[in-house]
């Protein structure tokens, strides 16, 4: 199948622990913030969302974080599963038409 | 399957030919938005149609590349004279929701490999 970030930075958990994925965002004028899910061959799956507006917002099994001060947004796995191991990217909205700007991505990888 | 559609999946050409890719958006979003995507990068924004009409263009999208979304539903990507640094996946989304917060819905993407 396509393979989806072959160069990225790698974060290798066990099944079970906690994931944490790390994204520095570029605009401070953004107001809308997401995270995707890219698997080989496919493409990006929203997985959760946040505005400026916001600090933390829990989805099933993910956390997002904003930091705006210093310009950071984070996204927590609880209990990660082998089904989690993707490329994650966050984005920020820029425009008002949802114009995305996306991060580099991380890739997950979780060993049984 | 209502989720978006893009025709072909894969595309391999030669040097100087055209292309034209198809997206066929989630019914009733009225908003379609085209990405470009290499090995390694994040998606890169091309251009946005609210309905029929194209409210922006990326500078990536150089005058080889024309989209067009005529009735407000499918679009189409077409590239002339394709170049070899034009290989990438391309990606189409839409959206119903205006202003911030509207989720983007992404197709499989077309890659294209150009010899």
């Amino acid at each position: 199948g396509e393979s989806v970030g072959l160069h990225l930075p790698t974060l290798s958990v066990q099944e079970g622990d906690n994931s944490i994925i790390n994204c520095a965002y570029s605009n401070s004028a953004s107001d809308y913030f997401i995270w995707y899910k890219q698997e080989s061959g496919k493409g990006p799956q929203f997985i959760i969302d946040i505005r400026s507006n916001m600090d933390k917002r829990q989805g099933q099994r993910v956390t997002v974080l904003l930091n705006k001060t210093v310009k950071h947004l984070s996204l927590q796995i609880a209990a990660t599963q082998p089904g989690d191991s993707a490329v994650y990217f966050c984005a920020e909205n820029t425009g008002g038409y949802n114009k995305l700007i996306f991060g580099a991505g991380t890739r997950l990888a979780v060993h049984p | 399957d209502t989720g978006v559609s893009q025709d072909p999946r894969h595309k391999i050409t030669k040097r100087g030919q055209n292309v034209t890719f198809r997206c066929d958006p989630i019914s009733e979003h009225n908003r379609l938005y085209w990405y470009r995507q290499t090995l390694g990068q994040g998606p890169e924004f091309l251009t946005y149609f609210q309905n029929e009409a194209q409210l922006e263009k990326s500078r990536l999208l150089s005058d080889r590349f024309s989209a067009e979304r005529p009735k407000g539903s499918f679009s189409t990507l077409e590239i002339q004279r394709t170049e070899q640094g034009d290989s990438a996946m391309y990606l189409c989304a839409s959206s119903l929701t205006s202003g911030g917060g509207g989720e983007q819905f992404f197709g499989p993407g077309t890659r294209l490999t150009v010899l």
